[in-house]
């Protein structure tokens, strides 16, 4: 089955800088790639996602980038606020099967 | 629009109670419907998931069963609760494809 693997465990950045979180999956025909952000105590929410006939996708300050060849995709947030601070889990989906989800970010801005 | 619900928020039980968790959601037929578990700090464990009534598939061997009584309704349970079984417990739901979305989840504590 899929294997998701996510990078960095967690994270700590400066207040304005950019954050890069990265993930490889093993199945290549998955084709499609969400990313999720959870607050503390609350359920993940669904903030931008891709699938694999696109290799770049962006929502004003969060970007996501898709390299099929590789087999990795990456959530970029530029401008980072303290309010960015979350756990972001990516996960990868092949056709109709269930998602399967990589370990999670723990995101840390600093103000 | 569609919307999910977990009841109840918080939950603290006695070792050896039963338990039950439920979901239901709003505004959408036939959904795919999922139960998840996420210890402190965690990732997201799959534990059931149903594609409808009365159809569940358990991802994981464990003291937990689920059930789908209803086309949007998915009911998590216990006969006796173990240490282990703490935890914070999503619901989520999808068409079988692409965005997958989360309930507010329950806290479950045992004791």
């Amino acid at each position: 089955g899929e294997n998701v693997e996510q990078h960095p465990s967690t994270l700590s950045v400066q207040e304005g800088d950019s954050a890069v979180i990265k993930c490889t999956y093993s199945d290549s025909a998955s084709n499609y790639f969400p990313w999720y952000k959870q607050e503390l105590g609350k359920g993940p929410q669904l903030i931008i996602d891709i699938r694999s006939n696109v290799g770049e996708k962006k929502d004003q300050r969060i970007a996501v980038t898709l390299n099929k060849t590789a087999k990795h995709f990456s959530l970029h947030i530029t401008e980072t606020q303290p309010e960015d601070s979350a756990v972001y889990f990516c996960a990868a989906r092949t056709g109709r099967r269930a998602l399967t989800f990589g370990s999670g970010t723990r995101l840390q801005v600093q103000p | 629009s569609q919307t999910i619900h977990q009841w109840p928020a918080t939950l603290v039980q006695p070792v050896g109670s039963p338990l039950s968790l439920e979901c239901t959601v709003e505004g959408t037929s036939n959904p795919n419907l999922y139960w998840y578990r996420q210890a402190a700090g965690r990732g997201l464990q799959l534990l059931f998931y149903s594609v409808g009534i009365g159809q569940i598939s358990s991802e994981v061997p464990q003291n937990l069963s689920a059930s789908r009584p209803q086309d949007r309704q998915f009911i998590l349970s216990s006969k006796k609760l173990l240490l282990s079984d703490s935890g914070f417990y999503l619901c989520a739901w999808d068409r079988g494809r692409d965005e997958q979305f989360f309930g507010p989840g329950t806290r479950l504590t045992v004791l």
